[in-house]
C-alpha cells in the first residue's frame, strides 16, 4: 500500500493505542488531509476521523487523529472491547491522482 | 437521511461480464461525487474510482483504469461498477461509498456486494 500501517496494535481494556500511518512527498507530506475508518470484519467501514483530526458526530472523543510531516496518527483512550476491528488510514496521492488507503491495522483489546 | 443501497451478490464465471448497482436516496444524486472501494477476501480497503453524476465526470485508479466502467444514471439516482471480461481476481466485496459535501474522503457506504468469480 502507498500508505504504510503496522498490521496489528493490541491493549488492554482502558489503555490506549496509537496506529501510525506513514506516506512520502506525494500524499500526506504534501499536505493532504488524512482521514480514518473503521471496520468490523464482514461488514461497511465506518468513518472515525476525517480531516487529520475532525470526528464525525458520534464518534466519542476518546478517538482522536494527528498529522505531522508525512505522517499521521489515530490515537485511542481507554480501549474497549468493542474498539476490536481493523483500522484503515486514507489520503489522496498527486502522483498517482489517486485516493490511496493504508493496508489497515488489525486492533486488539487483550 | 443518506442512505446507499447496493444490489446482491454475484456468483459468475470467469470472461463473464457484470454490473453491479448501488442506489442513492436522502440527497440530491446529481451534486455529490460517489466512489467505488474493493476488498478482497481477507484483504485491505483499495480506491477503484469516482464519479460526479451531474456531469459523469470520472476518475479512475491506475490499478483499475481500463479495468472496469464506473457510470451514473441520475433518472434513478444508481450508481454503477461493470466489468466486461471477469478474472477469478476479481472476487472481492465492493462498496459504493460517497464523501461529505466536500473532502476527498467517504462519509456514507453502502452495505458491500460480494462478487464471486469462479474459474
Amino acid at each position: 500500500s502507498v500508505l504504510t500501517q503496522p498490521p496489528s496494535v493490541s491493549g488492554a481494556p482502558g489503555q490506549g493505542v496509537t496506529i501510525a500511518c506513514t506516506g512520502n512527498s506525494s500524499n500526506i507530506g504534501a499536505n493532504y488531509e488524512v482521514h480514518w475508518y473503521y471496520q468490523v470484519p464482514q461488514t461497511a467501514p465506518k468513518l472515525l476521523i476525517y480531516a487529520n483530526d475532525d470526528r464525525p458526530s458520534g464518534v466519542p472523543d476518546r478517538f482522536s487523529g494527528s498529522r505531522s510531516g508525512a505522517s499521521a496518527s489515530l490515537a485511542i483512550t481507554g480501549l474497549q472491547r468493542e474498539d476490536e476491528g481493523d483500522y484503515y488510514c486514507q489520503s489522496y496521492d498527486s502522483s498517482l491522482s489517486a485516493w490511496v488507503f493504508g493496508g489497515g491495522t488489525k486492533l486488539t483489546v487483550l | 437521511e443518506v442512505q446507499l443501497v447496493q444490489s446482491g451478490a454475484e456468483i459468475k464465471k470467469a470472461g463473464e461480464s457484470l454490473k453491479i448497482s448501488c442506489k442513492a436516496s436522502g440527497y440530491y444524486f446529481a451534486s455529490y461525487w460517489i466512489g467505488w472501494v474493493r476488498q478482497k477476501p481477507g484483504k485491505g480497503l483499495e480506491w477503484m474510482g469516482i464519479i460526479y453524476p451531474g456531469d459523469s465526470d470520472t476518475r479512475y485508479s491506475p490499478s483499475f483504469q481500463g479495468q472496469v466502467t464506473i457510470s451514473a444514471d441520475k433518472s434513478t439516482s444508481t450508481t454503477y461498477l461493470e466489468w466486461s471480461g471477469l478474472k477469478a481476481s476479481d472476487t472481492a466485496t465492493y462498496y459504493c461509498a460517497r464523501p461529505l459535501s466536500s473532502g476527498w474522503f467517504f462519509a456514507y457506504w453502502g452495505q458491500g456486494t460480494l462478487v464471486r468469480v469462479s474459474s
